[in-house]
């Protein structure tokens, strides 16, 4: 079972940020936090990672609480093309055995 | 270029065939994934390989198997397709040994078994 719960839908304004939420409560000292995205019919694409500090590159920041139990990935100006489904997944460091845990992410809808 | 690209992208098929789909990354990755993707879009891990060695191998029934003839490729065989096969799999290949495991996936073949 997926380590995370996410809220299953959310809507928002184009050109506003859009904030997303992941609870992962049970999140282990070594397990870092990514977030992938699945826009539709298409295959999952990354978007960010972090472990204890928030992040930011080109497409997202990601915003860690201080007791890592949750996190909202921020896109800042969102776009009709950023509607899809948003995976917030957990997963241990340098170990590439480690399969991928997906849930059943948050279906964001970008609305003009 | 297309990072990794899967063949066919569609495919329809009668209960009881054979198939396989056909994954290329041209990423230099090491190591490739297998998932599955059913109606209710959960996507689920099937397989993984690591310079050509199985690493994961989730409870998927026998009549899947993976085939890696080098490290850019890897096929998924079917045999004796099943309705309950009908599904959208993606495959997907990741770079071993780092700190994060960014992984790339294809497009998606979706299966359909009539």
């Amino acid at each position: 079972d997926a380590k995370t719960t996410q809220p299953p839908s959310m809507d928002c304004a184009e050109g506003r940020a859009a904030n997303l939420p992941c609870n992962h409560s049970t999140i282990s000292g070594n397990e870092y936090v990514y977030w992938y995205r699945q826009i539709h019919s298409q295959g999952p694409q990354y978007i960010i990672h972090g472990l204890k500090n928030n992040e930011t590159n080109e497409m997202a920041s990601l915003i860690i609480t201080e007791d890592r139990k949750s996190s909202t990935l921020i896109l800042p100006h969102a776009t009709l093309r950023d509607t899809a489904v948003y995976y917030c997944i957990v997963r241990p460091p340098m170990d590439s055995n480690y399969q991928l845990i997906w849930g059943a992410g948050t279906k964001l809808i970008i609305k003009p | 270029d297309t990072a990794v690209s899967q063949t066919p992208k569609y495919l329809v098929t009668q209960m009881g065939n054979d198939k396989s789909i056909k994954c290329e990354q041209n990423l230099g990755h090491d190591t490739m994934y297998w998932y599955k993707q059913d109606s209710k879009k959960f996507l689920k891990i099937m397989f993984s390989y690591n310079n050509k060695e199985l690493i994961i191998n989730e409870t998927v029934p026998n009549r899947f198997s993976p085939k890696s003839p080098d490290k850019a490729h890897l096929n998924l065989h079917i045999n004796s397709l099943e309705l309950g096969d009908s599904a959208v799999y993606f495959c997907a290949s990741s770079r071993r040994g780092r700190v994060y495991n960014e992984q790339f996936f294809g497009p998606g073949t979706r299966l359909t078994v009539l």
